[in-house]
């Protein structure tokens, strides 16, 4: 059992250039989160998505898009990279009302 | 203000000590509450929900205060393997999860 997976692992980008995050999860759950960790912030949501089709903002979204394509997979995608950006990013699922989520085990991306 | 606050620590405790954390939220309709766990570099865990009457697994308690909007994690009997980031976790209306910045635990020998 996978569990949630991310791809990649770690990312070198160039300012400017873009990008999409890829998350998949096997365990039917309807809730997918990504966040971004950076060092003194802690985990900050980006976006999530509570249903396949839909998806709403969380609290650092300029900059990210998102889509859920279908149950299983959310993806997040930066249209032009900042070094801002520059941080370690987790997706997540959750099986809704309330219960746990299960995170990927992150994507480490330098924008340069 | 975040909607959710932790003391970043860190706390350093030697083994066989009791430690507690707290955590603030600003949210009074949260509804849910859990601590994770993370250790260096690895994704968040979930070590246990918070119910409102308070519950317990084992060497860690867990407290949830509505009244005051403040959780608690109490550790007995520190181990070493019990050195990580203890993360405050609320989450309220459509299962939006919001995360504390983290206690940062070190046990020594």
């Amino acid at each position: 059992n996978a569990g949630v997976t991310q791809t990649p692992k770690f990312q070198v980008l160039k300012t400017g250039q873009s990008m999409t995050l890829q998350c998949a999860q096997d365990m039917n759950h309807n809730s997918m989160y990504w966040y971004r960790q950076d060092p003194g912030m802690g985990l900050r949501l980006i976006y999530y998505s509570a249903s396949e089709g839909t998806t709403d903002k969380g609290e650092v979204p300029n900059g990210y898009n998102v889509s859920r394509l279908n149950k299983r997979e959310f993806s997040l995608r930066l249209e032009s990279a900042a070094p801002s950006q520059t941080s370690v990013y987790f997706c997540a699922s959750g099986g809704g009302d309330h219960t746990e989520a299960f995170f990927g085990q992150g994507t480490r991306l330098t924008v340069v | 203000r975040k909607e959710v606050e932790q003391d970043p620590g860190p706390f350093n405790v030697p083994e066989g000590a009791t430690v507690a954390f707290n955590c603030t939220y600003s949210n009074s309709a949260s509804q849910s509450f859990f601590w994770y766990r993370q250790d260096c570099r690895k994704e968040p865990k979930l070590l246990m929900s918070v119910y409102s009457s308070g519950n317990e697994d084992g060497r860690f308690t867990a407290q949830l205060n509505r009244a005051s909007q403040y959780i608690s994690l109490l550790i007995r009997d520190s181990k070493l393997s019990d050195s990580a980031t203890y993360l405050c976790v609320v989450s309220y209306n459509t299962d939006k999860l919001i995360f504390g910045t983290g206690t940062r635990l070190q046990v020594f020998p």
